[in-house]
């Protein structure tokens, strides 16, 4: 069962544009983590978020956590080919110990 | 280097055979993890160990999963009577200690197939 559902599940966009990905759910999550994998390597994290309401920059982008704690986004700006790759949000959903649950994933390409 | 390994890297095997598949921890890091990713989907967790014992082993899909980590570093995968739809990769993580906060380290998979 997947706890948490990824929005789009493919977007392709050319260098310079801006994006937004969705993590959505009905269950309320303790924390939220976003990964990027790119092929034939394991997920790469780059973010957690704990707070509802919570924002956190990595350079181009912007993570944020919703106020419910059962949803987040993830906002490229101005997109470059090296973002190309696979975005996963994942949460600590309460009662699940130390269980990761992934969503499917966002699959980013960025052409030049 | 000093990351999370894993061998071997791809397993070609058929159905009814046994498998083993190898993770090597960062070292140092407590908690190891493993997931399971089929193509399309996001990682599936199958087990986690807190040093030699595993602490939560809820993912594991059948009892012809079995995990072990002996001395508390490496661990081993096993499946036996191997299924077409155990074709997966089989990831492995390691953190500093446990908890869904801590960062996971991930490996880069081992690619199985079942013919």
């Amino acid at each position: 069962t997947q706890l948490l559902e990824q929005s789009p599940q493919f977007l392709s966009i050319q260098e310079g544009e801006n994006l937004t990905v969705y993590c959505n759910s009905s269950s309320v999550f303790s924390s939220l983590q976003w990964y990027r994998q790119e092929p034939g390597e394991g997920p790469v994290l780059l973010v957690t978020v704990v707070t509802g309401g919570e924002v956190k920059k990595l350079k181009r982008l912007t993570f944020q956590f919703g106020d419910a704690r059962k949803d987040s986004s993830l906002h490229i700006t101005a997109a470059q080919p090296g973002d190309t790759g696979l975005y996963l949000c994942a949460g600590g959903a309460p009662n699940s110990g130390y269980a990761l649950n992934f969503g499917k994933g966002t699959s980013l390409l960025v052409t030049p | 280097g000093a990351g999370v390994s894993q061998t071997p890297s791809n397993k070609v095997t058929e159905k009814g055979k046994y498998v083993e598949l190898r993770c090597d921890p960062i070292s140092g890091h407590t908690a190891l993890y493993w997931y399971r990713q089929s193509l399309g989907q996001g990682p599936e967790f199958l087990i986690y160990f807190q040093g030699t014992g595993a602490a939560d082993d809820s993912g594991l899909p059948n009892d012809r999963f079995f995990a072990v980590r002996p001395e508390g570093s490496v661990s081993t995968l096993k499946i036996q009577r191997t299924e077409r739809g155990d074709s997966a990769v089989y990831l492995c993580a390691s953190s500093l200690t446990g908890g869904v906060v801590t960062e996971q380290f991930f490996g880069p998979g081992t690619r199985l197939t079942v013919l």
